[in-house]
């Protein structure tokens, strides 16, 4: 069974802190990664996928991705009060269009 | 660009009824998923459509769950028998046929008394 695993937190950062979320996956084959965003009350929202190992970045938020130790990051740089919310880490296996999701991390920016 | 729509937002009804959700995905946009997500759970894979065909069943979806994608545009969700069980949100979602980013409707609220 395929699993992916995330620290249920919460993480307590201060506003203007780096936030780092981390998420694990036990699938090997797996080639599709996402973090999605999701306020409380709320759906989710997408807000980085990485498909090759390395970094990508996309304004404040910076995606790692390492194949090998099987696991995926989610960087937050000059965290706000407004990011505070759960992420969620989703992970999709070869020769399959559903991601496995996380429980998910809450994060908490305090002012 | 107009997002993926849920209807109803929200749906109160009494064990034993029976329920109907419809999404309606971005245009153009051949993949429709559902999903149902209880609180602290991450969102749990129910079932899949390509166009109007219903190509995936998750395993932990009862004989009272169907759902249909008649035109390869909007799909509708149905729920029998309701159960308390039945509780949470109904989210629904939709890539393009090119990628596997998903994009997510505001879900549907369900609480069966």
């Amino acid at each position: 069974q395929k699993e992916v695993e995330q620290n249920s937190g919460p993480l307590s950062v201060p506003e203007g802190a780096i936030a780092s979320l981390n998420c694990t996956y036990s699938d090997r084959g797996s080639q599709s990664f996402f973090w999605y965003r999701q306020y409380s009350g709320k759906s989710p929202e997408l807000i980085m996928f990485i498909y090759s190992n390395g970094d990508k970045e996309d304004g404040r938020f910076t995606a790692q991705l390492n194949k090998a130790s099987q696991y995926v990051s989610l960087l937050i740089r000059d965290s706000q009060p407004s990011d505070s919310a759960t992420y969620l880490c989703a992970v999709r296996g070869g020769g399959s269009y559903i991601p496995t999701f996380g429980r998910g991390t809450s994060l908490i920016v305090h002012p | 660009d107009t997002g993926v729509s849920q209807n109803p937002r929200h749906k109160i009804t009494k064990r034993g009824q029976n329920v109907t959700f419809r999404c309606d995905p971005i245009s153009e946009h051949n993949r429709l998923y559902w999903y149902r997500q209880t609180l602290g759970q991450g969102p749990e894979f129910l079932t899949y459509f390509q166009n109007e065909a219903q190509l995936e069943k998750s395993r932990l979806l009862s004989d009272r769950f169907s759902a249909e994608r008649p035109k390869g545009s909007f799909s509708t969700l149905e729920i029998q028998r309701t159960e308390q069980g039945d509780s949470a949100m109904y989210l629904c979602a939709s890539s393009h046929g090119t990628g596997y980013e998903q994009y997510f409707g505001p879900g549907t609220r369900l609480t069966v008394t």
